[in-house]
This record gives structure tokens, C-alpha cells and sequence, in this order.
């Protein structure tokens, strides 16, 4: 089944505690991105990789870090959580940026940082 | 029943009923766009999608619209089910070419029984 798979689905950390957040996907997509979505802010890309070992940033990259090393993973990671990045974290694929952008989603990771 | 005009962020209809969910996009240059559906729960999920050649498609129970002079897309679905019950995105690429979506801030959909 195709699918992108992110763990864990539930996380609760203190305040400077690094923890990394993992994404597969087994569809074989070049392009990969985190998103983050908060009340009435709807979804806000974090980070993005159009390949393996090529990353940039989204529109709300501080306190994030990611690497694709391989073509199917691409984990976030959060160096020193703060409050202000508890929200609901979405990994996404998709074949390429180009036209035929659309996105297939994991089922989400609820962090909360306290 | 249907409703139209500006973007609600909720809207409730009988079950049985046509939906009209209602997004305006921000990026003129934008030339794909893609409805998702998000149940409680769960991620995004791919509904349908047009790109901006287009003014309409049709999948199965449902319809999206682009009018690209009002910078308008909308989402029709065809008699709503209990199962419709959801929060609708719509997202479209923007410019620049990075692959990055940018999404609405969502129409929660309610089908009462």
C-alpha cells in the first residue's frame, strides 16, 4: 500500500529535550516536505527536499532542522524544542515540484512541547 | 443545500444535499490546484485536482471550478454523505517552482442526518 508513514503520532517533551520525528515513504518520490498546521493558521510548510541531499527551507524553518539521505526518509528534527512548536506536524511526498504537484500526507504527529 | 458567495469556515447541509465549498487563492501566478479532505484525526487526503487550462473537472460525486478572473475555486460535491463530514483545503502551487503548497484556511463540513 503507498503510503507516508511519520513516528511518532503522539509526542510530549520538556523544553530543550532535541527529539527527532521520522517520515518513510515507499512511493519512491523525489519530493518531500514537513508542514505544520495550528488553529487558523492552517498548514505552513517548514521544510522542503526535491531530492536526495538537497533541502531548503519553507515558510516557518526556524527551530527546525531536516536531512534526506535517502530517497524514502526524511526526518525533522528539533535541536531544542520550545513551546511555541507544540502543533500538529505533517510529512508529505509527492513525484516531483513541478505540474503534478499533488501530495500524499502522513496521518500526522501531535507534539507538545512543555 | 448549496451555499455560495464568499468563504465560509463552516457550513452544514442534510444529508442527500449538493455542497458548495468556496476558496479565493492569493497567487495569480498559481497554475495547479488540489482539494483535500481532513478528517478528525487523520492527514490531508487527495480529492481532486485542476490545473489552470481548465475551468472544471469532475470526479466521481464531485466537481471543482476554477475561475482564474476572480481568482475563485470551488469545490462541489454531489449528494453529501455523513462520510463528508470533514474540514476542505483547498491548495494551490504558487510561483517560484519549489513544489510548496499553499493552503486555504479550510470550510469545516457538517452533513446532518
Amino acid at each position: 500500500e503507498a503510503q507516508v508513514t511519520q513516528n511518532p503520532r503522539y509526542l510530549i517533551t520538556v523544553t530543550g529535550k532535541k527529539l527527532t520525528v521520522t517520515c518513510s515513504q515507499n512511493m519512491n518520490h523525489e519530493y518531500m516536505s514537513w508542514y505544520r498546521q495550528d488553529p487558523g493558521l492552517g498548514l505552513r510548510q517548514i521544510y522542503y527536499s526535491m531530492n536526495v541531499e538537497v533541502t531548503d527551507k519553507g515558510d516557518v524553518p526556524e527551530g527546525y532542522k531536516v536531512s534526506r539521505k535517502e530517497k524514502r526518509n526524511f526526518p525533522l528534527i528539533l535541536e531544542s524544542p520550545s513551546p511555541n512548536q507544540t502543533s500538529l506536524y505533517f510529512c508529505a511526498s509527492s513525484w516531483d515540484r513541478g505540474m503534478n504537484t499533488e501530495a500524499f500526507f502522513g496521518q500526522g504527529t501531535r507534539l507538545t512541547v512543555v | 443545500g448549496e451555499s455560495v458567495g464568499l468563504h465560509l469556515p463552516t457550513l452544514s447541509v442534510q444529508e442527500g444535499d449538493n455542497s458548495i465549498i468556496n476558496c479565493a487563492y492569493s497567487n495569480s501566478a498559481s497554475d495547479y490546484f488540489i482539494w483535500y479532505k481532513q478528517e478528525s484525526g487523520k492527514g490531508p487526503q487527495f480529492i481532486i485536482d485542476i490545473r489552470s487550462n481548465m475551468d472544471k473537472r469532475q470526479g466521481q460525486r464531485v466537481t471543482v471550478l476554477l475561475n482564474k478572473t476572480v481568482k475563485h475555486l470551488s469545490l462541489q460535491i454531489a449528494a453529501t454523505q455523513p462520510g463528508d463530514s470533514a474540514v476542505y483545503f483547498c491548495a494551490e502551487n504558487g510561483s517560484g517552482n519549489t513544489g510548496k503548497l499553499i493552503f486555504g484556511q479550510g470550510t469545516t463540513l457538517q452533513v446532518k442526518p
